[in-house]
């Protein structure tokens, strides 16, 4: 059984970049969700997907964006990167896309916007 | 709004100490709460996970409780070790909203040998 994978691990990009964060789930896990852990703070809910579709977002901008594919891997996109952004970003999958299932994290991607 | 809050904010013991965490949160309509490990620049090590018609949960070292009414979790840590050492944050499923968790801040622990 593997665990839930993330890439790239560290990235620096400038303000006005795009970027696109990957993640593939546990073996058989259908859900993905991703989070921004900025330094020193809990993570903040972005959104869920649940069998390729959006399944919940929390108060992100729409620039915050998502795919998730067959076989349930995950993208996260985020364009028009601001400072802000700089943040590591989580996945997290799980079995049952009501939240009831234990969440599984990555290591997470660390983005910093320069 | 759900607020979830984590005290103490930071904690130093020497080795062997059994030591408790607390997590409280606003709003007892909850899912499930779920305890945390992050070692620093890390991802997040699920350690427990507490249904909400759950009172505790064990896993070897770690035993997690859950009072829904008082609006209290601990997290129990036993013997403490070097290794444990880390930021330990809880995490709760809103039942209004169990999409999506809500977290504390953590509570940052240090086991001194």
């Amino acid at each position: 059984e593997t665990g839930v994978t993330q890439s790239p691990t560290h990235l620096i990009k400038t303000r006005g970049q795009q970027v696109t964060l990957r993640c593939s789930s546990q073996s058989g896990h259908n859900t993905v969700s991703w989070y921004q852990q900025a330094l020193g703070q809990g993570p903040q809910f972005i959104f869920q997907y649940y069998r390729e579709e959006e399944n919940g977002r929390g108060n992100f901008p729409p620039r915050f964006s998502g795919l998730q594919f067959p076989n349930y891997s995950s993208e996260l996109n985020v364009n028009a990167l601001e400072l802000d952004d700089s943040a590591l970003y989580l996945c997290a999958s799980s079995l049952d896309g009501q939240g009831a299932g234990e969440l599984f994290f990555g290591e997470g991607s660390r983005l910093t916007v320069l | 709004k759900q607020e979830v809050t984590q005290i103490p904010a930071a904690l130093s013991v020497p080795e062997g100490e059994n030591l408790v965490l607390n997590c409280s949160f606003t709003d007892s309509a909850i899912y499930n709460l779920q305890w945390f490990r992050q070692d620093p620049g890390k991802g997040l090590t699920s350690l427990l996970l507490i249904q909400s018609s759950q009172r505790e949960q064990t896993s070897g070292r770690l035993n997690a409780s859950l009072d829904k009414s008082s609006g209290r979790s601990t997290l129990y840590i036993a013997a403490s070790q070097p290794g444990d050492s880390a930021t330990y944050l809880c995490a709760v499923g809103h039942a209004g909203n169990n999409r999506k968790l809500i977290w504390g801040l953590g509570t940052s622990l240090a086991v001194n040998p």
